[in-house]
């Protein structure tokens, strides 16, 4: 079965830092892959995207994204930290082929990132 | 255009009552998939629903439901709550799960539910 794994569930960084948050999963076959993050009492909101094609992916608030096949991982990152990025951020797949798997986002854990002034 | 709604926003509901949640998604959009969202199980897939039917399922159990309607909006009903209902569920909308390009889902605010 596919499975997501976001590796630390809370990363702390300085204000203006490098924003690095891991995400790795399980499937011969790349599945779509997408970045969500979650401010309190809150939905949603959609990051970015990767279907196919090219390998880094740019999303809203400066996120962006890299596609590794070999080593199945689709890690976040972002190079400059900014206090209202201070979230939970979750990775999500959605897995490829037959008709059991429509609609179905698997998602991590999360990670909640927290940033210091 | 507006984005996916639900309603109502917060519920308390005793053990072994019922509850129906609603959720509008995105104008023009047909797919509504509903999670469950708790501390200790993460953000869980409950269903799907394309144009009124009922797609795909995930590992709940019958007490779960739900439904489509015409007009694409969808209702999910818990029956005989438990206190573990306790949760926010979440609904999403997307234009076509199945299209590479279109299949990335919108989320609403969410339901908090809380089972006492």
């Amino acid at each position: 079965a596919q499975s997501v794994t976001q590796l630390g569930s809370h990363v702390s960084v300085s204000e203006g830092a490098l924003v690095l948050l891991r995400c790795n999963y399980s499937s011969s076959v790349p599945p779509y892959l997408f970045w969500y993050v979650q401010y309190p009492n809150q939905g949603l909101q959609l990051l970015l995207k990767y279907t196919t094609g090219a390998t880094l992916v740019k999303g809203i608030n400066g996120f962006e994204a890299e596609f590794k096949k070999s080593e199945t991982s689709f890690h976040l990152t972002k190079p400059s930290a900014h206090m209202s990025d201070a979230a939970e951020y979750f990775c999500a797949v959605i897995p490829l082929g037959g008709s059991s798997n429509t609609g179905k986002l698997i998602f991590g854990q999360g990670t909640t990132l927290q940033v210091k002034p | 255009k507006a984005g996916v709604t639900q309603t109502p926003r917060y519920l308390i509901k005793t053990r072994g009552q019922q509850v129906t949640l609603s959720c509008s998604p995105i104008s023009g959009h047909r797919s509504v998939s509903w999670y469950q969202q708790t501390p200790g199980q993460g953000l869980q897939f409950l269903f799907e629903y394309f144009s009124e039917t009922q797609r795909n399922k995930g590992n709940f159990p019958g007490r779960f439901s739900g439904r489509q309607f015409s007009n694409s909006r969808s209702e999910m009903n818990v029956s005989t709550l438990e206190l573990g209902d306790s949760a926010l569920y979440l609904c999403a909308s997307s234009l076509d799960p199945q299209a590479p390009l279109q299949n990335e889902q919108y989320f609403g605010p969410g339901t908090r539910l809380t089972v006492t």
